[in-house]
């Protein structure tokens, strides 16, 4: 069974900071790897896909990397804003056959004016 | 991308009644999903749901309490039945669209999600 692991699970950092956030997967076999934002009590917003044949996505200043072999992806955001404050979510499709996503628990990001 | 629409945002109802969840879609998709956020907590899928055809539960999700409709291509409901504090939750509808391009991918969308509290 698929996990999907976050880390770190809460982060506050100073306007301005460039910032990595964690993800790790169990089953390397996967379709493709998603970035969701999600504001308190509101939905989700898709960041950045990435499929399974690619090693990194590029949308302005995030940067969603991808390494399947070690079950792992980084979602780098340059120059921090408090509008970037959210919690940020990792999903996975599973290549299986399973459509569904898998979710991390989340990493909580604070961005301090 | 896709447009989803989910009724009601919230609601707060009591123990023992049930509730009934709509999700709206501006295209038409194979695929829609059901998942339940409950607080603090991140995404668990309730259910996958396929026109035409019975919805497919998860370990943990039976049909009596989470009875689920797709009559088209561009709309699901979710019923919350017999409900309990416990089913305090956002229920959120996802679909999966298919994207051409370069490359070929399927990308999951969300909607606004369904805010229920439970007394």
């Amino acid at each position: 069974k698929q996990e999907v692991t976050q880390i770190p699970a809460a982060l506050s950092v100073p306007e301005g900071e460039n910032l990595v956030l964690n993800c790790s997967f169990t089953d390397s076999a996967i379709y493709n790897l998603q970035w969701f934002r999600q504001d308190p009590g509101k939905g989700l917003t898709s960041l950045l896909l990435i499929q399974s044949s690619q090693r990194e996505q590029t949308s302005g200043r995030l940067n969603a990397s991808l390494d399947k072999s070690s079950g792992r992806s980084t979602l780098y955001i340059a120059a921090s804003q408090p509008g970037d404050s959210a919690t940020y979510l990792c999903a996975v499709r599973g290549g299986t056959g399973r459509r569904a996503l898998t979710f991390g628990s989340g990493t909580r990001l604070q961005v301090q004016p | 991308s896709a447009v989803i629409s989910q009724k009601p945002s919230r609601d707060i109802c009591q123990r023992g009644t049930s509730l009934t969840i709509q999700c709206q879609v501006d295209s038409q998709v194979t695929m829609m999903f059901w998942y339940r956020q409950q607080p603090g907590q991140s995404l668990t899928l309730i259910a996958t749901a396929n026109q035409g055809s019975e919805a497919t539960y998860e370990s943990g999700f039976v049909i009596d309490k989470f009875p689920i409709s797709r009559p088209n291509l561009t709309f699901s409901t979710l019923t919350v039945s017999n409900m309990s504090p416990e089913d305090s939750s956002i229920y959120l509808c996802s679909v999966e669209k298919w994207a051409r391009g370069e490359d070929s991918y399927n990308e999951q969308f969300f909607g606004p999600g369904t805010r229920l509290t439970v007394l």
